[in-house]
């Protein structure tokens, strides 16, 4: 089927650590897989963070960066310097325009000491 | 500037009780969608709906039912509330390929 998986947390990093969070995927009914992270802030609602739409390419937001690999059917998420701020819980997700639904991963706790 | 609000933000709710959750975008949305999330979990769709007057299941739609009265407004109703259905629910709009998501709704089942 369908499916998500990422890294399972908590990730505790410390500040101007970099950061990796893998995603890996499984799109068996999609035909043309879109590729997003969401992102949830303590106490508020998921917020989509970067979404990339076409294998190959690479998706940017907020110092966070995605790239859509067809071949190792994958979507890490990185940044080379995280902030206490980006303390979070992140998810990965595939979808399709086509498509009314989207699959998330079960999410990956970010915990970033000062 | 909300676009998608949710109400309550929390509610403990008794046993075999009724509850209704509330869901509003100003997104000028289609589709709505109700999700289930719980603890260490991804979330999972229970309904969703791509026109007023109509919802459709999703993949968890036992013991919820969900109403569409406008485009702008989703409940989720709980006719008979259990201690499994503690969780927090989430609303989301769609455009496109995106879902924009609400704050979410603890939900206490005691």
């Amino acid at each position: 089927g369908d499916s998500v998986t990422q890294t399972e947390g908590p990730v505790t990093v410390s500040e101007s650590e970099s950061l990796i969070i893998n995603c890996t995927y499984s799109a068996t009914s999609i035909a043309y897989p879109n590729l997003f992270w969401y992102v949830r802030y303590p106490g508020e609602g998921l917020q989509l963070l970067l979404k990339v739409i076409t294998a190959g390419q690479k998706g940017s937001s907020r110092g966070f960066e995605a790239t859509y690999n067809k071949e190792t059917t994958s979507f890490h998420l990185q940044k080379a310097s995280v902030q206490e701020s980006d303390s979070a819980v992140y998810y990965c997700a595939l979808g399709e325009n086509s498509n009314n639904r989207i699959f998330f991963g079960d999410g990956t706790q970010l915990v970033v000491k000062p | 500037e909300a676009a998608v609000t949710q109400s309550p933000r929390s509610k403990v709710a008794v046993t075999g009780g009724k509850v209704t959750l509330s869901c509003h975008q100003t997104n000028n949305h289609d589709y709505m969608y109700w999700y289930r999330q719980d603890t260490g979990h991804g979330l999972r769709l229970i309904h969703y709906s791509y026109v007023a007057d109509s919802t459709e299941k999703g993949d968890i739609p036992d013991g919820y039912k969900a109403s569409r009265p406008s485009q702008e407004n989703f409940s989720l109703i709980l006719e008979l509330a259990s201690l499994s259905q503690t969780a927090v629910y989430f609303c989301a709009s769609r455009t496109g390929g995106s879902q924009y998501f609400g704050p979410g709704t603890r939900l206490t089942v005691l």
